[in-house]
């Protein structure tokens, strides 16, 4: 089992509408959730970190964290055409030090 | 510009040779991370640093690669001996403390011919 999966997709959605990302982790006691944007050929660019089960609201964005049942989302609202990129999960472990393990990401695509 | 920063951003290297990859972290930020990325893959972590120190290299090939983050001046990653699978795209990262978020550099592609 990977640390931290995520769906490779292409997710695509129309303009407007609500991209729902998911990425669900294996180490149990993980307590650093981040998502990261990145486009083609760019870096990655921090878009929310969480540490609390719930949901934290910054803009158009939303991240959702569930410990009980280890997974963690983004959703992101009115997406536009500009959202297009990949969104990677980073995920802290338990034991060793506070490196990130991330998923392979989920591209998506807003449809204009 | 305030960021991290990462040079080059584009570095050509023949089999057989070194390559070196420099990181200057943000202003006020004493921990430094490698992460390397493969064509259509995630990143993984390599070694985690602090000024003259190793702190993780969990994530580094046992042999040719090594890092160092000396008192003064950038964090450098050291490829010797390259070969073809060392193309990637290597990002650096830096925080002002341990279990701080990451910000990350723009990153240097190399290709290995």
């Amino acid at each position: 089992q990977k640390e931290v999966e995520q769906n490779s997709g292409p997710l695509s959605v129309p303009e407007g509408a609500i991209a729902s990302l998911n990425c669900t982790y294996s180490d149990r006691g993980s307590q650093s959730f981040f998502w990261y944007r990145q486009y083609s050929g760019k870096s990655p660019e921090l878009i929310m970190s969480i540490y609390s089960n719930g949901d934290k609201e910054d803009g158009r964005f939303t991240a959702q964290l569930n410990k009980a049942s280890q997974y963690v989302s983004l959703l992101i609202r009115d997406s536009q055409p500009s959202d297009s990129a990949t969104y990677l999960c980073a995920v802290t472990l338990t034991s060793g030090t506070y490196k990130y393990i991330f998923g392979t990401g989920t591209r998506l695509k807003v449809l204009a | 510009n305030a960021g991290v920063m990462q040079n080059p951003r584009h570095l050509v290297r023949r089999r057989g040779q070194e390559a070196r990859l420099r990181c200057s972290p943000m202003k006020g930020h004493s921990h430094v991370y490698w992460y390397r990325q493969l064509p259509e893959e995630g990143l993984k972590f390599m070694v985690y640093l602090q000024k003259e120190n190793i702190i993780d290299e969990s994530g580094m090939p046992k042999e040719r690669f090594s890092a160092e983050f000396p008192k003064e001046g950038p964090s450098i990653l050291r490829i010797q001996q390259v070969v073809r699978g060392d193309s990637a795209a290597y990002f650096c990262a830096s925080s002002p403390g341990d279990q701080e978020t990451q910000y990350f550099g723009p990153g240097t592609r190399l290709l290995v011919l």
